[in-house]
């Protein structure tokens, strides 16, 4: 079954300075993988995706993440964190659902906390 | 292009009282999910449907939750009874059957439960 792991429950930065945020899977077959970001009181929103092709993926509000594939990691990065980018940050994974419908679904990691400080 | 829309936003009920949540999703989206948020965890998908037919309820517990999709457009979550574990948001999404952007799901606002 796929799964996703994101190592760090919180990850605080100083503005201005660059961001990680972690990701590592576990999926049969090719990954497609997916980063969220959910501000206080909100639904999620899509920040990228990496289906295939060059490894670095640029997304919403300048946020990239790298495919590692001997890695199995998925790391969200910003070069310079903004205090607005303060939000908490889910990984994805998309894989076949288990009846074999043929459908797709995505499993979520548990989030983690970015905190920016001024 | 609208988002995909869910209602209420904020509901509070006591415990064994029942409620329904509503989600619209983004029009021409074949595909609707259920997702249940419980604080401090990652989305839990609850149901699939594709078009107006379920493909994936595996982790609905069928004893109290419940949803439909008639007519393969609007969806509707109900639970009863409800119980406290039931807190949570309950976040709807969609996604198309395009090849290139059909991989990308899209949630609404969430629909915040609170069960007392």
């Amino acid at each position: 079954a796929q799964s996703v792991a994101q190592p760090e429950d919180q990850v605080n930065v100083a503005e201005g300075n660059p961001l990680t945020v972690k990701c590592t899977y576990s999926v049969s077959g090719n990954p497609y993988l997916f980063w969220y970001v959910q501000y206080p009181n909100r639904g999620l929103q899509f920040l990228l995706k990496y289906i295939t092709g060059d490894n670095l993926v640029k997304g919403s509000y300048g946020f990239e993440a790298e495919f590692n594939k001997s890695q199995t990691s998925f790391h969200l990065k910003k070069p310079s964190a903004l205090v607005s980018d303060s939000a908490l940050y889910f990984c994805a994974v998309r894989a076949l659902i288990p009846s074999g419908a043929g459908s797709y679904q995505l499993t979520f990691g548990k989030g983690t906390k970015l905190s920016v400080i001024p | 292009e609208a988002g995909v829309a869910q209602s209420p936003r904020y509901k509070i009920i006591e415990k064994r009282q029942s409620v329904a949540f509503w989600c619209n999703p983004i029009s021409g989206h074949a595909t609707l999910y259920w997702y249940q948020q419980i604080l401090g965890q990652g989305p839990k998908l609850l149901i699939q449907f594709q078009n107006n037919g379920v493909v994936d309820d595996s982790q609905l517990p069928k004893d109290r939750f419940s949803a439909e999709r008639l007519k393969g457009v609007d969806s509707t979550l109900k639970i009863q009874p409800a119980k406290l574990e039931d807190s949570a948001v309950y976040l709807c999404a969609s996604s198309s059957n395009n090849r290139i952007s059909g991989n990308t799901i899209y949630f609404g606002e969430g629909s915040w439960l609170t069960v007392v």
